[in-house]
C-alpha cells in the first residue's frame, strides 16, 4: 500500500501569514494528489486535485505543487476562515486512496 | 444543485449490521463513481472503499474485505454501503463522496456524514 505522510501534524500561525504543507509518498504517484479542507462537525471539502489544479469556487490564496513523491499546499495569506485541519489524499491507480493523517492548523 | 444526502445516525450493538444510504441529486448518477470514507472520533480520514455507479464494479480497503458491502440503485440515484460484525472501534462518521473521473478521481461531493454509534 501507498503510505501518505503529512508535516507538521500541528501549525499555529497568524492571519496573513504564509503557509506551507507538505504530504510525501512513500512511492510515485505522479500527479494524483488532492488537498481537503475539514472544519469541526463538517465533511471535507475539495481544494486541490491533481496537485497543482484549484477546484471552482475555492479562494486563490490556495495553491498546490509537486508531482512524484513530495507535494505541498500553500496558503499565501491565512483568513481567518482558513483555520482548519488539512488532509492529502492519493487517488493514484494504487489503491487504497489512502489520506495523510492531517495538518491542524490553529491561530497563533 | 449537486448534493449527497444521507440517512440518519443509527446505534447498532456489536455483532449487528449498518446500512447507510446515500442519495444523489442534481447530476447524473452514473457518470460518477462513490467512494465511502469513515473518521472515528477525533481521528483522521479513512477510505473504505468505491462502487461505480456505472457498472457496479467495487473496490475495497482490505482491513473491511468480507464486513462491507457496496451498492447503488441507478433507479434513485442512491448508494448504499453495509458494514456487518459491528465492533466498537467502527463507531465514527461515515461520508459517501462523488469520485469524479475529470479530477483524478479526486472526491469532489461530500454527504453531510452519517453517525453510527456501536455500543453495548
Amino acid at each position: 500500500d501507498i503510505q501518505m505522510t503529512q508535516s507538521p501534524s500541528s501549525l499555529s500561525a497568524s492571519v496573513g501569514d504564509r503557509v506551507t504543507i507538505t504530504c510525501r509518498a512513500s512511492q510515485s504517484i505522479s500527479s494524483y494528489l488532492n488537498w481537503y479542507q475539514q472544519k469541526p462537525g463538517k465533511a471535507p471539502k475539495l481544494l486541490i486535485y491533481a496537485a497543482s489544479s484549484l477546484q471552482s469556487g475555492v479562494p486563490s490564496r490556495f495553491s498546490g505543487s509537486g508531482s512524484g513523491t513530495d507535494f505541498t499546499l500553500t496558503i499565501s495569506s491565512l483568513q481567518p476562515e482558513d483555520f482548519a485541519t488539512y488532509y492529502c489524499q492519493q487517488s493514484y491507480s494504487t489503491l487504497p486512496w489512502a489520506f495523510g493523517q492531517g495538518t491542524k492548523l490553529e491561530i497563533k | 444543485q449537486v448534493q449527497l444526502v444521507q440517512s440518519g445516525a443509527e446505534v447498532k450493538k456489536p455483532g449487528a449490521s449498518v446500512k447507510v444510504s446515500c442519495k444523489a441529486s442534481g447530476y447524473t448518477f452514473t457518470s460518477y463513481g462513490i467512494s465511502w470514507v469513515r473518521q472515528a472520533p477525533g481521528q483522521g480520514l479513512e477510505w473504505m472503499g468505491w462502487i461505480s455507479a456505472y457498472n457496479g464494479n467495487t473496490n475495497y480497503a482490505q482491513k473491511l474485505q468480507g464486513r462491507v458491502t457496496m451498492t447503488t440503485d441507478t433507479s434513485t440515484s442512491t448508494a448504499y454501503m453495509e458494514l456487518r460484525s459491528l465492533r466498537s472501534d467502527d463507531t465514527a462518521v461515515y461520508y459517501c463522496a462523488r469520485t469524479a473521473k475529470r479530477y483524478n478521481d479526486a472526491f469532489d461531493i461530500w454527504g453531510q456524514g452519517t453517525m453510527v454509534t456501536v455500543s453495548s
